[in-house]
């Protein structure tokens, strides 16, 4: 059974970068079977999907937010890693990984547990 | 970007009734690329329907999936107690992927 976990700083200040890490357990980011999300999720704007990586490198970000996001992949570690930029109190939300299926953004199959990430000076 | 409504907000049931949440999208959802989730609280959502019929691995089948089009509906046959949760829907037809707002199922 594939597992995910998020890890990385649960306080960053404004402006900054955001920077979290996922490592997956029990499936292989380069399975060729799947792609690799971010989602958030916060009380004002819901579930919001992020972005994916696929194992080759490329990348689909959310409109809303691809001028700040970088997603990368790193398969001998078998992590996918989120980087958000100039971050602001609107950033403050849960940060999911998820084992994705599909193309165009896909459903999400497995979910790691989520950690919270808060913007604050 | 497509706009799912979910209704109602909350439904208030007892164990052994029967639930139905609807989802709505703003434009035709493509190849019925519809998944709906359950959230209990601390917890991430779980995926209970892709493409919007087909049962995820371990779904207990009182939880089905139809609809097509714009209108999309998650009914839950048989209430159990740890059914009450809420519940998202999300479209993957188009980019970005969305979620709708949630209908929160609450025991009566």
């Amino acid at each position: 059974q594939v597992q995910l976990q998020e890890s990385g700083p649960g306080l960053v200040k404004p402006s900054e970068t955001l920077s979290l890490t996922c490592t997956v357990s029990g499936g292989s980011v380069s399975s060729g079977s799947y792609y690799w999300s971010w989602i958030r999720q916060s009380p004002g704007k819901g579930l919001e999907w992020i972005g994916y990586i696929y194992y080759s490198g490329s990348t689909n970000y959310n409109p809303s937010l691809k001028s700040r996001v970088t997603i990368s992949v790193d398969t001998s570690k078998n992590q996918f890693s989120l980087k958000l930029s100039s971050v602001t109190a609107a950033d403050t939300a849960v940060y999911y990984c998820a084992r994705t299926v599909g193309a165009t953004t896909g459903y999400f199959q497995h979910w790691g547990q989520g950690t919270l990430v808060t913007v604050s000076s | 970007e497509i706009v799912l409504t979910q209704s109602p907000g909350t439904l208030s049931l007892s164990p052994g009734e029967r639930a139905t949440l609807s989802c709505r999208a703003s434009q035709s959802v493509s190849s019925s690329y519809l998944a709906w989730y359950q959230q209990k609280p601390g917890q991430a959502p779980r995926l209970l329907i892709y493409g919007a019929s087909s049962r995820a691995t371990g779904i207990p089948d009182r939880f089905s999936g139809s609809g097509s089009g714009t209108d999309f509906t998650l009914t839950i046959s048989r209430l159990e107690p740890e059914d009450f949760a809420v519940y998202y829907c999300q479209q993957y037809g188009n980019s970005p992927g969305t979620f709708g707002q949630g209908t929160k199922l609450e025991i009566k």
